[in-house]
Parts: structure tokens; C-alpha cells; sequence
């Protein structure tokens, strides 16, 4: 079946340090992916997005690569500060408009 | 620019109470979804919206209902609520094309004793 997942449930990392966090899809139909930031008591907020026809995409400190060989993407925060502290979700649209989504890594990022 | 509204932010009802829980977005986005999210897991589609005066199942709709009758808005029912239903419940709106990301409101945590 179709599942996003990820591998550590839990991340913590020094301020000022590089943060990466990892998703393994499982479709390889896939066409779209999504990298969302959790913060306590708010609702997922957008971060940054890739198109299977790319294999990286950056943003202001945030680069996600994918890579389709073994249908892996990940999310790497440069200079991680202490308000990166969150649970961060990836998803995959498995055909228009539907999305799938992991159950999210909680990062820490340590002062 | 509000985005995506929810209200309430926190319910607590009693088995067998219902209640709808209302969703608002001035993004002008065509489509709109419920989810809930549970400890431990990803966020589950309860049901979603093509667009005005359309509404369809998604992973788990069972106890639950929906109506989009105004493009904004996107309400979700639980007819008689059971304690199988206390989770957090999010909003999302996005716009009426492929790939593109969903905006999502802040949540109503809902607690069924």
C-alpha cells in the first residue's frame, strides 16, 4: 500500500548546527512532495515543496532533495535556530489533489 | 489575509451531542478538506471539497458529515459524537489545481467524554 514514513521520530540537533530530516515515500507514482512545520498548538504551516521531475529545490534555509532511485526525501535546515523547533511533516500527492501524509519528526534544537 | 479560520479552538462535548465545526479561508482556494490528527500518526482525510455544492469521502469518514454550501466555507458535523472522535481536527484549503500545497488553519481540539 501507499505510506509515508519516516525515519527518526525525535531529532535534536545545537543551535547553529545543519538539521536533516528524512522521509522514505513508498509510491512510486508520486509526483509530488511537501515538507510541512508543526508548531505546538498551530495548525501544519507550508515550508517547501519539490516536483518529481527535480532532485532539489531551496529555499531561505531550507533545501529538500529527493531522490526517486529509492524513493527518499529529505529536509535540511542550515544554521538550525531555536525557533526551527517543531514537528516537521513530509507528504506526497499520490494523484491530484490528494495527499498523504508521515506521522512527522519532532525537532529539537538544543541553545 | 486571515487564511484558513476554524472555530471553535477547544469543545468538549458528552457521548451522543452534536455539534459542527466551521471552517472559513479568504484565499478564494477551491478546494477544502477535514482532517484529523491523532497522537503517533499522520493526518487522516475525513472528507473533502472539489468545490462548491460538492463533497466526498476521504480515509475516514464514518460519524462524520460535511456541507460547503457558500466557496469559503466548509463545515464539518458529528451527528452523535462517540469517544472515538476526541482528536485535533484541521482545515485545509488549496487551490482548484494539481500539486499545490494546502494552507491549514490552527485546529479545533475536541475532547468527547
Amino acid at each position: 500500500g501507499e505510506s509515508v514514513g519516516l525515519h527518526l521520530p525525535t531529532l535534536s540537533v545545537q543551535e547553529g548546527d545543519n538539521s536533516i530530516i528524512n522521509c522514505a515515500y513508498s509510491n512510486s507514482a508520486s509526483d509530488y512532495f511537501i515538507w510541512y512545520k508543526q508548531e505546538s498548538g498551530k495548525g501544519p504551516q507550508f515550508i517547501i515543496d519539490i516536483r518529481s521531475n527535480m532532485d532539489k529545490r531551496q529555499g531561505q534555509r531550507v533545501t529538500v532533495l529527493l531522490n526517486k532511485t529509492v524513493k527518499h526525501l529529505s529536509l535540511q535546515i542550515a544554521a538550525t535556530q531555536p525557533g526551527d523547533s517543531a514537528v516537521y511533516f513530509c507528504a506526497e500527492n499520490t494523484g491530484g489533489f490528494k495527499t498523504i501524509f508521515g506521522a512527522g519528526t519532532r525537532l529539537f534544537v538544543k541553545a | 489575509n486571515a487564511g484558513v479560520t476554524q472555530t471553535p479552538k477547544f469543545r468538549v462535548l458528552k457521548t451522543g451531542q452534536s455539534m459542527t465545526l466551521l471552517c472559513a479561508q479568504d484565499m478564494n482556494h477551491e478546494y477544502m478538506y477535514w482532517y484529523r490528527q491523532d497522537p503517533g500518526m499522520g493526518l487522516r482525510l475525513i472528507h473533502y471539497s472539489v468545490g462548491e455544492g460538492t463533497t466526498a469521502k476521504g480515509e475516514v469518514p464514518d460519524g462524520y458529515n460535511v456541507s460547503r454550501l457558500k466557496k469559503q466555507n466548509f463545515l464539518l458535523g458529528l451527528e452523535s459524537a462517540a469517544p472515538s472522535q476526541t482528536s485535533v481536527y484541521f482545515c485545509a484549503s488549496s487551490l482548484g489545481q494539481e500539486n499545490q500545497p494546502q494552507h491549514f488553519g490552527d485546529g479545533t481540539r475536541l475532547s468527547i467524554l
